[in-house]
């Protein structure tokens, strides 16, 4: 099992609709949680970082982190054409000298 | 502004080169780090270093090698030994473990 999944869609949508994207873990010490936007051919770019529970806002995005089951989420309002990529949530602990990657999961929205 | 800065965006090797990967950031980073990118397996570490003069292994660091002689700057060198090198390299960097990466827009490698 791995210590982070997420499924690696491709997630299909039309413009406007709410997104919602997750990750589970396996590892109860994951303290720090982000989420990067990634387009193609290029780096990934941090959207959101939180640190233990809770929810966090910016614009139309929203992180929540739920340790009690282990699960992250990423939800975007009133998605457009130009979130379409790829999004990675990465995850770490206390004392962890690297981050922990999910493989990534492909949005598109549509106009 | 800063930011972190791979060089050269494309870069092709020969059977038996090794070729080496530029990575500078001006964030005043302490910690750097080496990824791989293949489609559908998302990022691989290949090596980090979290200060200057010191690195580790990461997950997939056979057949490269970097060395960490400025805070600046984490060279990443492809070697022959390396027998599929063909990918998306991702270099980016952080203030300490625990934080947040940044990084850098890639090189793309491939092979002649």
């Amino acid at each position: 099992q791995k210590e982070v999944e997420q499924d690696p869609g491709p997630l299909s949508v039309p413009e406007g609709a709410i997104v919602s994207l997750n990750c589970t873990y396996s590892n109860s010490a994951f303290q720090y949680f982000m989420w990067y936007r990634q387009y193609s051919r290029k780096g990934p770019e941090l959207l959101m970082y939180t640190y233990s529970s809770g929810n966090k806002e910016d614009g139309r995005f929203t992180a929540q982190v739920d340790k009690s089951s282990k699960y992250i989420s990423l939800f975007i309002r009133d998605s457009q054409p130009s979130d379409s990529a790829t999004y990675l949530c990465a995850m770490s602990a206390p004392g962890f000298q690297k981050l922990v990657f999910g493989t990534g999961t492909r949005l598109l929205v549509s106009p | 502004d800063g930011g972190i800065t791979q060089s050269p965006k494309y870069l092709f090797r020969k059977e038996g080169q090794n070729v080496t990967l530029s990575c500078e950031q001006n964030l005043n980073h302490d910690a750097m780090y080496w990824y791989r990118q293949d489609p559908g397996q998302g990022l691989r570490l290949i090596y980090y270093s979290q200060i200057v003069n010191d690195f580790q292994k990461g997950d997939i660091a056979e057949g490269y090698s970097v060395s960490r002689e400025k805070k600046e700057s984490f060279p990443l060198t492809v070697t022959s030994a390396q027998k599929n090198p063909t990918a998306f390299y991702l270099c980016a960097s952080s203030m300490n473990s625990n934080q947040p990466q940044h990084f850098g827009d890639g090189t793309r490698l491939s092979i002649l």
